[in-house]
């Protein structure tokens, strides 16, 4: 069935350094992938996304690649801020449905 | 801009009572949605509606209810609330039936004790 795997944290980083939160789907056809990002105390906000294979989301310094061959949607950083400390959700939309599918999220605690 | 408000950040009900969560989205968007949030867990949908009086199952319905008579308003009801139902709840919605981004509301943190 279709589900999302992404990496478990928490992931504790220093400030300006690099950041990859690694995210893996299983899907038929060909999903629309998000990132959500959750700041504390907030609902989730959409980070950036991707309708098809090749395409580059990008959003406040971060990227991710939609990788039909590895099936894959990797969130990537330069250089984090204390600011990015958050729950960061990986996600997918199939073609026929409506509902997003959530990976279980990836809490960054970043440090000065 | 873009908004989705929930009727409660936070909520306190005793077991056995008749629980309702409101969601309000003011960009007429014909699906609406609730989910969710768990520790460890992520979010799983619970229900979801394409458009007025019209709803689906999600992954976890059981224990849960909803209503959708005007396009903008989504409830959420918890029939006879149980301490397995403390958790955070999320409302979204969204323009399109399908593949187009989800608004999300701030959440309504709900303890059953």
């Amino acid at each position: 069935g279709n589900s999302v795997t992404q990496m478990e944290g928490p992931v504790t980083l220093s400030e300006e350094a690099f950041l990859t939160i690694n995210c893996t789907y299983t899907a038929t056809g060909y999903p629309s992938l998000f990132w959500y990002v959750q700041y504390p105390g907030e609902g989730l906000q959409l980070l950036l996304k991707a309708t098809k294979a090749d395409d580059k989301g990008s959003n406040k310094g971060f990227e991710a690649t939609y990788r039909k061959e590895t099936t894959s949607f990797h969130l990537e950083k330069g250089s984090v801020q204390v600011s990015d400390s958050a729950v960061y959700f990986c996600a997918f939309q199939g073609q026929a449905g409506t509902a997003l599918i959530f990976g279980k999220g990836t809490t960054l605690s970043v440090s000065s | 801009d873009v908004k989705v408000t929930q009727s409660s950040r936070y909520l306190v009900k005793r077991t056995g009572e008749k629980v309702f969560l409101e969601c309000v989205q003011d960009m007429d968007h014909e699906n609406m949605f609730w989910y969710r949030q768990d520790p460890g867990l992520g979010l799983r949908l619970i229900y979801f509606s394409y458009d007025v009086k019209m709803k689906e199952k999600g992954d976890i319905p059981e224990g849960y209810s909803v209503s959708r008579e005007k396009k903008e308003r989504f409830s959420l009801i918890l029939e006879s609330a149980s301490t397995n139902q403390t958790s955070m709840y999320l409302c979204a919605s969204s323009r399109r039936r399908s593949t187009d981004t989800q608004y999300f509301g701030p959440g309504t943190r709900l303890t059953v004790l």
